[in-house]
Parts: structure tokens; sequence; C-alpha cells
């Protein structure tokens, strides 16, 4: 069975941290690998990732894709308050036929 | 305890032809959110939906597009006269009264030819 895990599952950091956030998957026909930012309504789309060992950036966040060892990480340096949300992770397999999305790991940066 | 589903999985129309997408959020959940996702891009919100009310339909195209959560059964989201424009994945997620957390169903892939 198809499925995205997420760990941690809730994580408690102060400003100024630096988070690493885990996807890790088993999908059949992998297409990629997407990670969202969710706070009160709409998840905003951050990365989508669709080959190994390539880092995306984007401000203080970055991502990186293993597709041998299947599993990708978010990491989030100088963490703010503001980086207080829940943060999925979704396969994109079968040529886009399918979305297996992660439970996510909520984040909260403390003052 | 089964996650959030949806069916059909995969919905191919013809143009002009109508869509129906239906939800069935997690036991014990009484919101349901819709999404599209087109290729190559993230999540759009579509609407929010408590049972028999509509609390949020900003990101819904004014026509065509409608959206239900009756007192008993799945959420439903219907597209009229659908447009190859159309195609897309459309996602549906369900949160607790007072819950932040969204639980993300499979999702319906639909292709308008």
């Amino acid at each position: 069975e198809d499925k995205v895990v997420q760990s941690p599952l809730s994580l408690v950091v102060h400003e100024g941290d630096t988070v690493t956030l885990n996807c890790s998957y088993e999908v059949t026909n992998f297409r990629s690998l997407l990670w969202y930012k969710q706070e009160k309504k709409a998840p905003t789309f951050l990365f989508m990732l669709t080959s190994s060992g390539i880092e995306k950036k984007s401000g203080r966040l970055s991502s990186i894709l293993d597709k041998k060892e299947l599993f990708s990480i978010l990491n989030i340096t100088a963490t703010q308050t503001g980086d207080s949300a829940i943060y999925l992770c979704a396969v994109e397999e079968n040529y886009g036929q399918n979305f297996v999305f992660g439970p996510g790991t909520r984040l909260s940066v403390l003052p | 305890n089964a996650g959030v589903m949806q069916n059909p999985r995969h919905l191919v129309r013809r143009r002009g032809q109508e869509a129906r997408l239906r939800c069935s959020p997690m036991k014990g959940h009484s919101h349901v959110y819709w999404y599209r996702q087109l290729p190559e891009e993230g999540l759009k919100f579509m609407v929010y939906l408590q049972k028999e009310n509509i609390i949020d339909e900003s990101g819904m195209p004014k026509e065509r597009f409608s959206a239900e959560f009756p007192k008993e059964g799945p959420s439903i989201l219907r597209i009229q006269q659908v447009v190859r424009g159309d195609s897309a994945a459309y996602f549906c997620a369900s949160s607790p009264l007072g819950g932040n957390e969204q639980y993300f169903g499979p999702g319906t892939r639909l292709t308008v030819t």
C-alpha cells in the first residue's frame, strides 16, 4: 500500500533555531514530491522535487530528495514565529494520476 | 478508522457534460475543504463547508461550480458544462470541529476530453 510518513509529527523550537523535517515514502511509479506549508486555510506550495540530490532553496527554506533511500528533508534555518505551521509532504505517482499526502509535521516556533 | 474517501478516483468527461466529485470526510469530522491542483502548480483553495453550510467559497469560480455538504451523505463538488481547463486533480480534506489539521483524501483526477 502506498504511504507517506512524516517525522516528527510535532516539533517545538525557539526563534533562531534550525529545523529539519523528514518525509519518507513508499509509492509505485514515483513522479515527484511536493512540500506545502499549511496555516489557516489553503496549503502554500513550497517545493516540487523530481531529481535526487538537487537542492531547492527559497530564502531560509531548502529541500532535497533522495530517490534511492526514498526520502526528502525540508530545512528551515533561523526560524521565525511566522514559520509556525503544519508542513505537508505529498508524493505524486503514476504520472499525475495519484497523490498521497503525509500526516504533516506541526511546527511551533516560540519567541 | 477510515481516512478521507474520494470517488471516483478518475473521471473522464466530454466538454459540456457535468462532473460530480464526492468526498466522505473522516468519521467525526464536520468540516470539508475542496482544493484543485493544476499540473505543475500547488493546491488552490476552492471552498470550505460545514454540514449544510458554506463557510467560505472565495476560491470557487463564479460560474459552473457548486459545492454542498448535506446533513447526510458525502460532500459533492459539482462542475457543470465542463471545459478542458477544468482538467485537474481535485482534493478534499476534512477536519474536526475546532481543529486546524486537515486530513487529505487521495484526490479525483478529472480529465475533460
